[in-house]
């Protein structure tokens, strides 16, 4: 199974600054979701982009899909110490079915 | 809300020992998951099931069964414990996909559990 490669791996940042996250995979994806895992947690869903060039704003959090669907980018404005996690993306098959394809993950720290 | 939940958030077993880790959701959703998650790795799927009685194989199933007797539940067993199945095991569930008039898919979203600690001696 590909994974999805997720840069960078690890970020650790100041509380206020900004910071950007990325996902790239060498076949389209059909569509890309980004989860957020906390310690302890289960990861939980934070978006869903499906159509290439598609941006999504989710308060401090703007999502692009790239227009290639090949690719995509999360960005967070002033981080806070509640966005500390780790950010996943996750591909569905291009043909449509339940199974997912989970990229590699950066873990962000925010540091108050 | 819906709620996952994993019988356990840690254990340890020795190698050899049969293993159950038990997942169950009140949301009546039909599709659970089990995955793997290791450092560097990602999630990896184990095993699905669309159905009571049904399992498909994901990615990685050597070494792990699964059961679903009831719609509710879901169980992942290691036969026979060995080290490399040291890791987080996570649980999921799911609604049924909805086709729609226009012939598109709606996927819904995967719920998941907080997770089991896996720790085999």
């Amino acid at each position: 199974t590909q994974l999805l490669e997720q840069s960078p791996q690890f970020l650790s940042i100041q509380e206020g600054e900004n910071l950007t996250v990325y996902c790239n995979s060498s076949s389209v994806f059909s569509s890309l979701q980004w989860y957020r895992q906390e310690p302890g947690e289960g990861p939980v869903l934070l978006v869903t982009v499906v159509t290439g060039g598609e941006v999504k704003k989710l308060k401090r959090l703007t999502f692009q899909f790239g227009d290639a669907r090949k690719d995509s980018s999360l960005h967070i404005t002033a981080a806070q110490p509640g966005d500390t996690g780790l950010y996943l993306c996750v591909k569905r098959g291009n043909f449509g079915n339940e199974k997912l394809t989970f990229g590699t993950g950066t873990r962000l720290t925010i540091i108050p | 809300d819906v709620k996952v939940t994993q019988s356990s958030r840690y254990l340890v077993k020795r190698t050899g020992e049969k293993v159950f880790l038990e997942c169950v959701q009140d949301m009546d959703h039909e599709n659970m998951f089990w995955y793997r998650q290791d450092p560097g790795l990602g999630l990896r799927l184990i095993y699905f099931s669309y159905d009571v009685k049904m399992k498909e194989k994901g990615d990685i199933p050597e070494g792990y069964s699964v059961s679903r007797e009831k719609k509710e539940r879901f169980s992942l067993i290691l036969e026979s414990a060995s080290t490399n199945q040291t890791s987080m095991y996570l649980c999921a569930s799911s609604l049924s996909p909805v086709k729609t008039s226009g012939r598109a898919t709606i996927y819904n979203e995967q719920f998941f559990g907080p997770g089991t600690r896996l720790t085999v001696l």
